[in-house]
């Protein structure tokens, strides 16, 4: 089945710098990836996602871009703030079930002002 | 429009007693999804149910079953608590290959 690995699992940095997230999946058909922030005692909530047929998207601060050839995906959040420290989750649903949701071990980020 | 609400929050649980989770949705989307989250283990798939009347197991369904028992709600139940089911619970709803809404979660102790 799919399976999604995410690095690193913590990352420090100062504010206005920039933070990158990388995952990489198993099922080379896989279609959508989105990427999930959770902030302390809630549930995840989407920040931006990408289909296999886009190879970058932007929305922002926050861009995620996808190499299908070697099936990994990135989050990049360009001039960090204070408010960008949360958990963040990358997913992969998996071509022969879409339905299936299945996400990484998550990323602790954490913006010093 | 209060998206996908569980209840309860908080339950702390004796070894071997049941219990069931409530998950209730009001986006009218078809895939539900019950996921367990501890640290440094990301968000696990437990069960999902893609539409009214079917439940699919994931990545760890030992020691659960669930109920889709219409299209708003889809429930969780442990029949007999272990302490390695200590977690925090989360439920999603989903409309197809699209942005899951997950609820609050259900942080659950087993002592």
């Amino acid at each position: 089945g799919e399976n999604v690995e995410q690095h690193p699992s913590t990352l420090s940095v100062q504010e206005g710098d920039s933070a990158v997230i990388k995952c990489t999946y198993s099922d080379s058909a896989s279609n959508y990836f989105p990427w999930y922030k959770q902030e302390l005692g809630k549930g995840p909530q989407l920040i931006i996602d990408i289909r296999s047929n886009v190879g970058e998207k932007k929305d922002q601060r926050i861009a995620v871009t996808l190499n299908k050839t070697a099936k990994h995906f990135s989050l990049h959040i360009t001039e960090t703030q204070p408010e960008d420290s949360a958990v963040y989750f990358c997913a992969a649903s998996p071509t022969y079930n879409t339905d299936k949701l299945i996400f990484g071990t998550g990323t602790r980020l954490q913006v010093f002002p | 429009n209060a998206g996908v609400t569980q209840t309860p929050k908080f339950q702390v649980l004796k070894t071997g007693q049941s219990m069931t989770l409530q998950c209730a949705q009001d986006m009218n989307h078809n895939s539900m999804y019950w996921y367990r989250q501890d640290p440094g283990m990301g968000l696990r798939l437990i069960y999902y149910s893609a539409s009214e009347g079917t439940t699919d197991k994931g990545e760890v369904p030992n020691g659960y079953n669930v109920s889709r028992l219409n299209k708003r709600e889809f429930s969780l139940r442990l029949e007999s608590a272990a302490p390695s089911q200590t977690s925090v619970y989360f439920c999603a709803a989903r409309l197809g290959e699209t942005e899951a809404f997950f609820g609050q979660g259900t942080r659950l102790t087993v002592v």
